[in-house]
């Protein structure tokens, strides 16, 4: 059975930081393109950021080069965000997917003062 | 690489077709594929994959479910609308970074 497990979202003020991680299963995740989309309250989902399944190749949607950054660990089937300075318009609830196919359920973050 | 879609909303007789167009600003087409899937999100649900690759059908996905399209115009057609087919429907794509539609909510009339 496929697994895909957020953890780590929070409410916090702008400015602040905060580190999604995302735990993976039942698939060869080491083989896999991992991303994360977010989705604001009423919106389409978002791509933030993906990562290559070696963790040579990232890329990051505009708005939040400089402040996020993608990471992976393919010893523990694991997937992280780090997003910094963050602001009100980072709100959203933030999926872990795998390639096109495998998502999470979802963490949500909050930043407000 | 922006994507539009129409309609935004559609409200269909259970039994009866329905499309929705997708149209990409720049061709999607790179590597002998062209990068162009469709998603549905459910009510509280986060989004599955229906189609991959414009007329690939994700494994489970029912037959009633077909993609079409090349270059920049793509589209998505069920054939008879069901019941739990209600959600909201993005084209999605995957050349680079992927970026989504604006969605088109589907539901029953």
């Amino acid at each position: 059975e496929v697994l895909v497990v957020e953890s780590g979202g929070g409410f916090v003020q702008p400015g602040g930081s905060l580190r999604l991680s995302c735990a993976a299963s039942g698939f060869t995740f080491e083989t896999y393109w991992m991303s994360w989309v977010r989705q604001a309250p009423g919106k389409g989902p978002e791509w933030v950021a993906n990562i290559s399944p070696d963790g040579s190749a990232k890329f990051y949607v505009d708005s939040v080069k400089g402040r996020f950054s993608i990471s992976r660990d393919n010893a523990k089937k694991s997937v992280y965000l780090q997003m910094n300075s963050l602001r009100t318009d980072d709100t959203a609830v933030y999926y872990c997917a795998g390639s096109l196919h495998y998502w999470g359920q979802g963490t949500l973050v909050t930043v407000s003062s | 690489i922006v994507m539009t879609q129409t309609p935004l909303s559609l409200s269909v007789t259970p039994g009866q077709p329905a499309s929705i167009s997708c149209r990409s600003s720049q061709s999607l087409h790179s590597d002998g594929k062209t990068h162009l899937c469709w998603y549905l999100q459910k009510p509280g649900q986060s989004p599955q994959l229906l189609m991959y690759e414009v007329s690939n059908r994700f494994s489970g996905v029912p037959a009633r479910f077909s993609g079409s399209g090349s270059g920049t115009d793509f589209t998505l057609r069920i054939s008879r609308v069901e019941a739990e087919d209600v959600g909201i429907y993005y084209c999605v794509q995957n050349k680079e970074l992927p970026t989504c539609g604006q969605g088109t909510k589907v539901e029953i009339q």
